[in-house]
């Protein structure tokens, strides 16, 4: 079945500590995009890719990285430097990022602990 | 810039009752407006969308949404609701030309039996 992937599903990290969050897509998307969910807040922008080896932040990229070597992946880089870390995170990824109005499509979410 | 705003953080509705959740945008042209849903600890699931022509969209399950200009409003609607549609929907806008989409906070609904 055609979709998106992300890993872990649950994933715990002590402070100070990196880690990477998995996103693949086999929809043959152009442009990927990550989100941030917090209750009560919506989603938020963290960065977007539109084609491989470009990538552009969005609004809260303090504290993030990412990597877009493949036309397929996106992981998302959670670093020491992010305060807040403590999230719900959705992978996105949508036909091509101009157009009209393309359809954005989500994976499953990944919950991110820091203890 | 463009914004969005669901004015209800929680509605409760009873099962085969009618639902309206209500969202209004922020967006100086014509805007792509979207519905999203979400069950807890899921992804977002398209519900539908409009782009231009007939201001009335039909959806997935049952929903639809009218798009009002005068109102700068996109609420979306369903004559019957059922315990399955207890969820959380996120309104969306775009702008023309450029699929990042900015988020409402969502309206969580609750079904009563």
């Amino acid at each position: 079945d055609g979709g998106i992937t992300q890993s872990p599903k649950y994933l715990f990290r002590k402070e100070g500590q990196n880690v990477t969050l998995s996103c693949e897509q086999n929809l043959n998307h152009d442009a990927m995009y990550w989100y941030r969910q917090d209750p009560g807040q919506g989603l938020r922008l963290i960065y977007y890719s539109q084609i491989v080896n470009d990538f552009q932040k969005g609004d809260i990229a303090e504290g993030y990285s990412v990597s877009r070597e493949k036309k397929e992946s996106f992981p998302l880089t959670v670093t020491s430097a992010q305060k807040n870390p403590t999230a719900f995170y959705l992978c996105a990824s949508s036909i091509s990022l101009t157009g009209a109005g393309n359809t954005i499509y989500f994976g499953e979410g990944s919950w991110l602990t820091v203890v | 810039a463009q914004s969005v705003t669901q004015p209800d953080i929680h509605i409760t509705v009873s099962e085969g009752a009618s639902l309206e959740l209500r969202c209004n945008y922020s967006y100086g042209a014509t805007p792509y407006l979207f519905w999203y849903v979400q069950s807890p600890g899921q992804g977002l699931q398209l519900l539908l969308k409009y782009f231009s022509g007939d201001t009335l969209v039909q959806g997935i399950k049952g929903f639809e949404a009218e798009f009002k200009r005068s109102q700068s409003s996109f609420n979306l609607r369903k004559p019957s609701v059922h315990w399955s549609d207890a969820a959380e929907y996120f309104c969306a806008v775009g702008p023309s030309g450029y699929s990042t989409l900015t988020f409402g906070k969502g309206t969580m609904l609750l079904v009563s039996p």
